[in-house]
């Protein structure tokens, strides 16, 4: 079974400060990988999805996240946070027939 | 377009009672699905909808029942709610052919207690 693990339930950064959202899943294949984010009393939306095209993934927002295979990973960045970035943001792996999430990681921006 | 929409948005329930959650779409989407958010937890998926017709059991399935009612309509239903069952509920959609690779949309969620 695929699983997918979100270091940090918590990452608190500086208006202007670099976001860093770190993602880890498991499979033995290059999966489809999301990046989600939710606003508070919202439910989820697409920032970003790799499907094997290109290893930078651009996403909206100024968020985007490189696939690393060696690594196993697909951490989310974007250059200079914004108060407008505080939500929560999920990481999910996919295959043919399942979707997996991750807990989450509740981003806090500070002014 | 209106998306995913979900009623009711709010509910609370007493243990053993029933009730039913609606989920449409508008976007001619073939795909379906429900999931429940527990705090620490991630989205869970409770059943799916690849097609008008079919339904499946996802992660965690026990204690609800799914119904496709045609191609714009989802439902779940708990049949006698446990205080377990407490929890937010998503409804989503997607285009095609399963939840692995297709981009999925949310709707806002209904937010369910049982007492």
């Amino acid at each position: 079974a695929q699983s997918v693990t979100q270091l940090g339930s918590h990452v608190s950064v500086s208006e202007g400060a670099l976001v860093l959202l770190r993602c880890n899943y498991s499979s033995s294949v290059p999966p489809y990988l999301f990046w989600y984010v939710q606003y508070p009393n919202q439910g989820l939306q697409l920032l970003l999805k790799y499907t094997s095209a290109a290893t930078l993934v651009k996403g909206i927002n100024g968020f985007e996240a490189e696939f690393k295979k060696s690594e196993t990973s697909f951490h989310l960045t974007k250059p200079s946070a914004h108060m407008s970035d505080a939500a929560e943001y999920f990481c999910a792996s996919g295959s043919a027939r399942q979707l997996t999430f991750g807990s989450g990681t509740q981003l806090t921006v500070l002014p | 377009n209106a998306g995913v929409t979900q009623t009711p948005k709010f509910q609370v329930l007493k243990t053993g009672q029933s009730m039913t959650l609606q989920c449409a779409q508008d976007m001619n989407h073939n795909s379906m699905y429900w999931y429940r958010q527990d705090p620490g937890m991630g989205l869970r998926l409770i059943y799916y909808s690849a097609s008008e017709g079919t339904t499946d059991k996802g992660e965690v399935p026990n204690g609800y029942n799914v119904s496709r009612l045609n191609k714009r309509e989802f439902s779940l239903r708990l049949e006698s709610a446990a205080p377990s069952q407490t929890s937010v509920y998503f409804c989503a959609s997607s285009e095609d052919g399963g939840p692995g690779g297709d981009t999925q949309y949310f709707g806002p969620g209904t937010r369910l207690t049982v007492l």
